[in-house]
């Protein structure tokens, strides 16, 4: 298993570029979410999804899209990048968003985003 | 609403000593997770414990071991014998049922030679 990947690994826009953060995993999670890091400020949860069709917002989803049409796939779309949004990017993945050892989320490498 | 508060922002330790980093959290809900994240820095998020609520006994994975004070709401990570590989931020994060997880600020953990 590859576990959960994402592309691309590091990327620069310009203010008001929009662009595709992809993310995949090959466990058969139902739940995978978007977090965004921030130097001092832990990891925000952006947008998650409890299964593919089902999207919701999480703590600070604005200026942020996702969709999920499959199971392995949460994509995340910058419409309009802004500034604000320069930030380590990281996707995430549980069995289901139930508790227990099996719900433990697994993260992906992150993504490196600069808006200039 | 649900708050994971750690209060370290920095810890040394000494090489083959213990150390251990504070975690409490806020929360209504009296079925929960606890987890504690490492994050070295190349920058992968690494899941070294997990806790339940209703657990009877702390967790312990290997040299790293949770203290889970339910009453007092805290779930501090305990990582025995320190090696210098253990050098990186640590995250403590919480999952109420049927809800989010959220994290704390981290600590940053240097292991001195």
């Amino acid at each position: 298993n590859a576990g959960v990947t994402q592309t691309p690994k590091f990327q620069v826009l310009k203010t008001g570029q929009s662009m595709t953060l992809q993310c995949a995993q090959d466990m058969n999670h139902e739940y995978m979410s978007w977090y965004r890091q921030d130097p001092g400020m832990g990891l925000r949860l952006i947008h998650y999804s409890v299964g593919a069709g089902i999207t919701d917002q999480g703590e600070v989803p604005n200026g942020y899209n996702v969709s999920r049409s499959t199971t392995e796939d949460f994509p995340l779309r910058l419409l309009s990048a802004a500034p604000s949004q320069t930030s380590v990017y990281f996707c995430a993945s549980s069995y289901s968003e139930s508790l227990g050892q099996l719900e433990t989320q697994y993260f992906g490498p992150g993504t490196r985003l600069l808006v200039l | 609403a649900q708050k994971i508060t750690q209060t370290q922002p920095g810890m040394f330790v000494q090489e083959k000593e213990a150390v251990t980093l504070d975690c409490t959290y806020d929360t209504s809900d009296p079925s929960y997770g606890l987890f504690w994240y490492k994050q070295p820095s190349s920058g992968e998020m690494i899941f070294l414990i997990y806790q339940g609520s209703y657990d009877q006994q702390n967790a312990t994975e290997g040299r790293y071991s949770l203290n889970f004070q339910k009453a007092r709401k805290s779930a501090n990570l305990v990582i025995s014998a320190s090696q210098l590989g253990d050098s990186a931020m640590y995250f403590c994060a919480m999952r109420e049922s049927h809800n989010d997880m959220r994290f704390g600020a981290g600590t940053r953990l240097t292991v001195k030679p």
